[in-house]
């Protein structure tokens, strides 16, 4: 596609329902990034993947999250048992991640998702 | 722990004046520096890029400087425009690739 999209936009859960998310990066490219955005701040990095490889998780906020990318394209962040304090615009980024261990590129984000836990 | 912080955070101004971002981060190593727009609603758009090995990037009106000995950056904005009304976000990227955000400034441009 032309760009990262993600699914659904809006998302409205009740307190302990699972949820899951989806990015679809550009096609091709190899470095994926999930942030989480609460509002009135800026993003905030939660994991990223490199192919298939989650090579960083460490800005999961908790044991609840869990994020995948098994074939190296699509991925899904999935939050279970969620809690009020999930509340906020999950962003999805990719970037085409040729520049080794020094990343110069550009990271091309979706639309984000906004979920809202009652 | 790299922390990024943009003042203002708030900013509003008739249309045509220039104006001035700054952002600031408190560890100098850093592979890159990304400028942003968020538009409400929508995803963020990359606006500048600048390597840790350059000095200056500039794309039209836009023009964003780099200081990494003094942990500075400051995003410049000529003839401003209502169009230009959005939010700016500074970010340099980690170690491994991730980018630390600042909280953005929230530009108003009145016509």
């Amino acid at each position: 596609g032309a760009g990262v999209s993600q699914s659904p936009r809006y998302k409205v859960a009740k307190r302990g329902q699972d949820v899951a998310l989806r990015c679809d990066p550009i096609s091709g490219h190899v470095s994926l990034f999930w942030y989480q955005q609460a509002l009135g701040q800026g993003p905030e990095f939660l994991t990223y993947f490199q192919n298939e490889a989650q090579l960083d998780k460490s800005g999961l906020p908790s044991d609840r999250f869990f994020a995948e990318r098994p074939e190296g394209s699509v991925s899904t962040l999935k939050i279970q048992r969620t809690q009020q304090e999930d509340s906020a615009v999950y962003l999805c980024a990719s970037s085409p991640g040729t520049s080794g261990i020094s990343f110069t590129d550009t990271q091309y984000f979706g639309p984000g998702t906004r979920l809202t836990v009652l | 722990k790299q922390e990024v912080t943009q003042i203002p955070a708030a900013l509003s101004v008739p249309e045509g004046e220039n104006l001035v971002l700054n952002c600031s981060f408190t560890d100098s190593a850093i592979y890159n520096l990304q400028w942003f727009r968020q538009d409400p609603g929508k995803g963020l758009t990359s606006l500048l890029l600048i390597q840790s090995s350059q000095r200056e990037q500039t794309s039209g009106r836009l023009n964003a400087s780099l200081d990494k000995s003094s942990g500075r950056s400051t995003l410049y904005i000529a003839a401003s425009q209502p169009g230009d009304s959005a939010t700016y976000l500074c970010a340099v990227e980690g170690s491994q690739g991730n980018l630390i955000f600042g909280k953005g400034t929230k530009l108003s441009v009145k016509p």
